[in-house]
């Protein structure tokens, strides 16, 4: 079966770094993705990873490790606007389809 | 261009009506997907396209019929559907279904009310 675990939420305040892990069980896997998804906007691409281990992006990071079957997702110097949905997505053998986690919603304060 | 367009923004229908969404994107995608997302859920899967042709259809009810008149559109047709098919329907597209990479883009999607 295919399952996908994410935190459903998480909370931190500016200034502040955060991680959103993942784990996954697929019965294939090529590739995760991290999903960014403000509330009623569509998700926007954050990170790819089809390798162990890290990719960095400015203040987003996300690391791989497939013999764990877990990823994390690094958000640094948080911004009142990171505040939204964080979606874990695994693509499989086929390659066609993204299997989503539930999402983790982030809430930034002052 | 760099953004996959959607219409109509809302959508309100009865249960007897018939409606289309449309979906667009001059990216050179071959890949073009259809999801639904129900409120503080992940977007479910219903379609791929791959070169203009269907190549996953989750199990997804009759009542929505896809088309793909050509490599820049994606077309959604909707006949009597249920007060549980009010969602989100958003519209994706990637350069090839399954190459490395390759993320997926989202339109802003249709908010759909049936009533």
């Amino acid at each position: 079966g295919q399952n996908i675990d994410q935190p459903t939420e998480m909370t931190a305040t500016e200034g502040a770094i955060v991680q959103i892990n993942c784990t996954y069980q697929t019965s294939g896997f090529n590739g995760l993705f991290w999903y960014q998804q403000h509330a009623g906007e569509a998700p926007t691409f954050l990170s790819y990873n089809v390798l162990d281990g890290l990719e960095e992006k400015g203040r987003f990071s996300s690391f791989l490790s497939r013999s764990k079957g877990y990823s994390y997702l690094l958000l640094k110097e948080l911004q009142m606007k990171d505040s939204a949905s964080y979606l874990c997505a695994v693509r499989d053998w086929g390659g066609t389809a993204l299997i989503f986690g539930k999402g983790t919603t982030l809430s930034v304060s002052s | 261009d760099t953004e996959v367009t959607q219409t109509p923004k809302h959508l309100v229908m009865g249960m007897t009506n018939k409606k289309s969404l449309k979906c667009e994107q001059h990216m050179g995608h071959r890949a073009m997907y259809w999801y639904k997302q129900k409120a503080k859920k992940p977007p479910e899967l219903m379609f791929v396209y791959s070169y203009e042709k269907l190549s996953i259809n989750e199990s997804v009810p009759s009542r929505f019929s896809p088309e793909c008149p050509n490599s820049s559109l994606l077309n959604l047709h909707l006949h009597a559907l249920q007060p549980e098919d009010s969602a989100l329907y958003l519209c994706a597209s990637s350069h090839l279904a399954g190459g490395p990479g390759n993320e997926q883009f989202f339109g802003p999607g249709t908010r759909l009310t049936v009533l």
